[in-house]
C-alpha cells in the first residue's frame, strides 16, 4: 500500500513553454502533498506543500507565481513550471502524507533546451 | 529552522561489512528521524525512521541509533550485500507528524564486490 506515481516519468520541452507534472496517491487519500527539487548529486530541497482544497504554501526563494501548484483532489496535485528555462530543468519529486508518513513518488526529470 | 548535517558524502565498503552513515540536527524540537535510500532516477524509499522516544531501531540488517542530548543519529547496515549501493538520506522534523522533512545532504553508497 501507500503508492505514489507520478507522470511524466521524463519530460523535454523547449525554453518559454510550461510543463505540467503529475502526482498521484493510488491507494490512499492525501489531503496534504509535498513538492521537492533535486539537483545533480545534492539533496532533496522543499519546494511547496500542497494541501487540497487550498492554497499551496511555498518556502522562501521558490517562485509562486512560476512554480504552480493545483491540488484540486484528495489523490493529484499538480506541479506546472511556466515559461520554463534551462536553469529549471531538474529532477522533480512528489511525496504524500499518510499516517504520519510521507511516500514519495518515482520523481520526474524535466529537461529545458 | 532546522539543519541536518550528513557525513561522510561518499562511502565504500567491502561487501559484507559494515556502513555507518552520521547525521546531526540542530533544532531539540525534532522528534521524527527518518532514513530514506534513493537509487539511480527514482524518488527516495523510507527503509527504517525513530521517533525520539526510543533509543535504538532494528530492522534485520538495518538499525538506527538516536542520541538526543548530543543531537547524532545514525545509521548502520551490517552485512552489506551489492544491492545496498544507493544514496542514503537521512531527515529530521521538529513536528510530531511527518510533515516538512529536512533532509541531510546524502551519502553515496558503494559495496565493493
Amino acid at each position: 500500500g501507500a503508492v505514489v506515481s507520478q507522470h511524466p516519468s521524463r519530460v523535454i520541452c523547449k525554453s518559454g513553454t510550461s510543463v505540467k507534472i503529475e502526482c498521484r496517491s493510488l491507494d490512499f487519500q492525501a489531503t496534504t502533498m509535498f513538492w521537492y527539487r533535486q539537483f545533480p548529486k545534492q539533496s532533496l530541497m522543499l519546494m511547496a506543500t500542497s494541501n487540497e482544497g487550498s492554497k499551496a504554501t511555498y518556502e522562501q526563494g521558490v517562485e509562486k507565481d512560476k512554480f504552480l501548484i493545483n491540488h484540486a483532489s484528495l489523490t493529484l496535485s499538480t506541479l506546472t513550471v511556466t515559461s520554463a528555462h534551462p536553469e529549471d530543468s531538474s529532477f522533480y519529486i512528489c511525496s504524500a502524507l499518510n499516517s504520519n508518513e510521507q511516500y514519495f513518488g518515482p520523481g520526474t526529470r524535466l529537461t529545458v533546451t | 529552522g532546522e539543519n541536518v548535517e550528513q557525513h561522510p558524502s561518499t562511502l565504500s565498503v567491502q561487501e559484507g561489512d559494515s556502513a555507518v552513515i552520521k547525521c546531526t540536527y540542530s533544532d531539540s524540537a525534532s522528534n521524527y528521524f527518518p532514513w530514506y535510500k534513493q537509487e539511480l532516477g527514482k524518488g527516495p524509499q523510507l527503509i527504517i525512521d525513530i521517533r525520539s522516544n526510543v533509543g535504538e531501531k532494528k530492522d534485520q540488517r538495518i538499525a538506527v541509533t538516536l542520541n538526543k542530548t548530543a543531537k547524532h543519529f545514525s545509521l548502520h547496515i551490517t552485512e552489506t550485500q551489492p544491492e545496498d549501493s544507493a544514496v542514503y538520506f537521512c531527515a529530521a522534523t521538529p513536528y510530531s507528524s511527518a510533515s516538512k522533512i529536512i533532509f541531510g545532504s546524502g551519502t553515496r553508497l558503494s559495496i565493493r564486490p
